[in-house]
């Protein structure tokens, strides 16, 4: 069965980095994008990126790019985020998720997100 | 980028009701419209994608509806286990995904 499993939770000093890690099984790891969302304590979801793990391409939500970098193993199946820099404002918990393709027309898919981690929650404090 | 708006922000129900939330974007993007349900301290599951298809497993009260800028979900016969938050997220502007800002469920 498709899995993806997060590291676990972390404290962290403010300028300090961390790196979260998700693990896929299930799956051939290179055929699906992953996703990275992150959710402050009693707020949204809001989207911070994309893997292509076949390639390693990513893509930043403006807001993140220059405080995230993502990455792949692909011998061992795992996709890695890398916060730099943290302050209070980046205590959330972060969720990884797998892109699928869902209604298929001749030209476009429609995609959603159709399996997540368990999330790891990432705390920043002095 | 597109921006997704939820309404209303939290709603409070009775279990057998019928709820409808609704969902706008900023801009056109055709049917590329997923509904997610989120239960504190889980990851969200999503139950409707390109709008109107319901992900395999999900009770049949679910249903969604809207293409363009509009967009609805609908519960329909209320269950206990339905009070949660729930979240459209658009991904027209692929890579570029975005979510609403959430739904809250509430018990009346």
């Amino acid at each position: 069965q498709v899995q993806l499993v997060q590291s676990g939770a972390e404290v962290k000093k403010p300028g300090a980095s961390v790196r979260i890690s998700c693990k896929a099984s299930g799956y051939t790891f290179t055929k699906y994008y992953i996703h990275w969302v992150r959710q402050a304590p009693g707020q949204g979801l809001e989207w911070m990126g994309i893997i292509n793990p076949s390639a390693g391409d990513t893509n930043y939500a403006h807001r993140f790019q220059g405080g995230v970098t993502m990455t792949r193993d692909r011998s061992t199946n795992t996709v890695y985020m890398d916060l730099s820099s943290l302050t209070s404002e980046d205590t959330a918990v972060y969720y990884c998720a797998r892109e699928s393709p869902g209604h298929c027309t001749s030209t476009s898919c429609r995609y959603y997100f159709d399996y997540w981690g368990q999330g790891t929650l990432v705390t920043v404090s002095s | 980028d597109i921006q997704m708006t939820q309404s209303p922000s939290s709603l409070s129900v009775s279990v057998g009701d019928r709820v409808t939330i609704t969902c706008r974007a900023s801009q056109s993007i055709s049917s590329h419209l997923n509904w997610y349900q989120q239960k504190p301290g889980k990851a969200p599951k999503v139950l409707i994608y390109a709008a109107s298809s319901l992900q395999s497993g999900v009770p049949s009260r679910f249903s969604g509806s809207g293409s363009g800028t509009d967009f609805t979900l609908t519960i329909s016969n209320l269950q206990p286990e339905d009070f949660a938050t729930y979240y459209c997220q658009q991904s027209y502007s692929a890579p570029r995904w975005s979510f609403g800002q959430g739904t809250k469920l509430e018990i009346k």
